[in-house]
């Protein structure tokens, strides 16, 4: 069964301070892996999103990473914001076949002043 | 241009009654997908159309759950008999077409609560 499993669950940090969140995958055959940024009573919105051959992507202070091999990526925040609490969700979808892409539980993330 | 919009927002309801939720899609938009997100949980899929195509229903948890899509481009997803198990939140999502590669646009979703 396809699965994606997001680390941690919750993370709380200062306003200014950097950090990575995990994503691990059992998704094959695999086509792409997106990143996505949900605030509170809002749709999630696609912050990056990485093909096989990709190992980096950036969007401004977001960066993600991806180990095709190891069927891990990350999430690394620079600089973090207020706005950037939020849950942000591993998205994985596979090659041909389904069209269901198989949704992470999120790490919910609290940036504190 | 306008996104993906769902309608009522929020939605409170007596368990056994019926419930209709709205989605409007973004316009151009041929694949149309119905999630539910509870709460801690990732999204749950429900149900996939593309174009004319049948939908893809493998996802809808019971017979009370369905939904229609008409002239391409508005659905609506039916609960019937609601319980309690089906508070949640119901969110919309569209894309350009079938591609793995199109990205996802969300509505902002409609909470539902059956007391």
């Amino acid at each position: 069964k396809n699965q994606v499993e997001q680390s941690p669950q919750s993370l709380i940090i200062l306003e200014g301070k950097n950090c990575t969140l995990q994503c691990n995958y059992t998704v094959s055959p695999f086509s792409n892996l997106r990143w996505y940024k949900q605030d509170t009573g809002r749709g999630p919105v696609s912050l990056t999103i990485m093909t096989f051959s990709e190992n980096t992507k950036s969007n401004g202070r977001y960066t993600a990473t991806l180990d095709a091999d190891t069927k891990q990526s990350s999430l690394h925040i620079t600089a973090s914001q207020l706005s950037d609490s939020a849950s942000y969700i591993c998205v994985v979808r596979p090659i041909g076949g389904s069209y269901i892409p198989t949704f992470g539980r999120g790490t919910s993330l609290i940036v504190h002043p | 241009g306008a996104g993906v919009s769902q309608s009522p927002s929020n939605k409170v309801t007596e368990k056994g009654k019926d419930v209709e939720l709205r989605c409007d899609p973004i316009s151009g938009h041929t694949a149309l997908y119905w999630y539910r997100q509870s709460l801690g949980q990732g999204l749950e899929f429900l149900i996939y159309f593309q174009g004319n195509s049948a939908p893809d229903k493998s996802g809808l948890p019971s017979d009370r759950f369905s939904a229609e899509r008409t002239g391409g481009s508005v659905s609506t997803l039916t609960i019937q008999r609601t319980q309690q198990e089906d508070s949640a939140v119901y969110l919309c999502a569209s894309c350009p077409g079938a591609l793995e590669i199109y990205e996802q646009y969300f509505g902002p979703g409609t909470r539902l609560t059956v007391t």
